[in-house]
C-alpha cells in the first residue's frame, strides 16, 4: 500500500521567509503525488500535483513542490511566506483500491505565518 | 456558482437517531467520494462512486449507505448514530476518476453526535 508522511506537526514562518513544508512518501512504482490546503472551516483546495516530467511542480498561489526520487520527498515550498498562508496542508498519493483509484492523505502540518 | 455542495452545513443530534447528508457537484464529473475527517484533523476515504456506481468501501460500518440517484449527486445516509460519528464528513469529486485525478471538495458537513 501507498502512504505519505508529514513528519511535522506544525511549522511556524516569519512573513517574507521562505517556507518549507515536508512530505515523504512510500510507494511502489511511479507515485503521483498532491499537495492540497485546507483553511479554517473549509474543505480542501487543491494546490499542485506530480505525475511525471520536471521535478519541479509549481501550483497555485505562489507555491512550488519539488519531487526527489533518491530522497523519497516531495517538499512544498514557497519563497516568501504570507499571513494568508497560514492553513493546514496535506500530501497526498494516489493509491489504487478494490475498484477504483484513491487518495491516501497525510497526517496533515498546520503552517503559521506570524506578521 | 459552488462547485460542490453540501448540507446541511452542522447537524447536531441524539445517539441512536438516523440522519442525511447530502452532496451536488456542477462540475460534470464522473467521480465522486466521501471522506471523514476527525478531531485531529486525520482524513480517511470512506466511499467512491463513478458514474452512480459503488468502486471503493473502505470498511466503513454498514450503518453508513451513501447513495447516488445520479453522477451529480451522493447522499450519505447514517443510521444508529453513535458518539464515535462526531465528525467533519466532506463530499468531493473528480473528472474520472483517474489516477491523475484533482479532487475537488464541499465546504463539510459537521456532524455533532450527543
Amino acid at each position: 500500500a501507498q502512504s505519505v508522511a508529514q513528519p511535522e506537526d506544525q511549522v511556524n514562518v516569519a512573513e517574507g521567509n521562505p517556507l518549507t513544508v515536508k512530505c515523504t512518501y512510500s510507494v511502489s512504482g511511479n507515485p503521483y503525488l498532491f499537495w492540497y490546503v485546507q483553511y479554517p472551516n473549509r474543505g480542501l483546495q487543491f494546490l499542485l500535483k506530480y505525475i511525471t516530467g520536471d521535478n519541479l511542480v509549481k501550483g497555485s498561489y505562489g507555491f512550488e513542490a519539488e519531487f526527489n526520487k533518491s530522497q523519497t520527498s516531495f517538499h512544498l515550498k514557497k519563497p516568501s511566506a504570507l499571513v494568508s498562508d497560514s492553513a493546514l496542508y496535506f500530501c497526498a498519493v494516489r493509491d489504487i483500491g478494490t475498484g477504483g483509484f484513491k487518495t491516501i492523505f497525510g497526517a496533515g502540518t498546520r503552517l503559521f505565518v506570524k506578521a | 456558482d459552488t462547485a460542490v455542495s453540501q448540507t446541511p452545513k452542522y447537524l447536531v443530534t441524539q445517539m441512536g437517531n438516523d440522519k442525511s447528508i447530502k452532496c451536488e457537484q456542477n462540475l460534470g464529473h464522473d467521480t465522486m467520494y466521501w471522506y471523514k475527517q476527525d478531531s485531529k484533523k486525520f482524513l480517511k476515504i470512506m466511499f467512491s462512486y463513478n458514474n452512480k456506481e459503488l468502486i471503493i468501501n473502505e470498511t466503513v460500518p454498514n450503518r453508513f449507505s451513501p447513495k447516488s440517484p445520479d453522477k451529480a449527486h451522493l447522499n450519505l445516509h447514517i443510521n444508529s448514530l453513535e458518539l464515535g460519528d462526531s465528525a467533519v464528513y466532506f463530499c468531493a469529486s473528480s473528472p474520472s476518476g483517474s489516477r491523475a485525478d484533482t479532487q475537488y471538495f464541499g465546504p463539510g458537513t459537521r456532524l455533532t453526535v450527543l
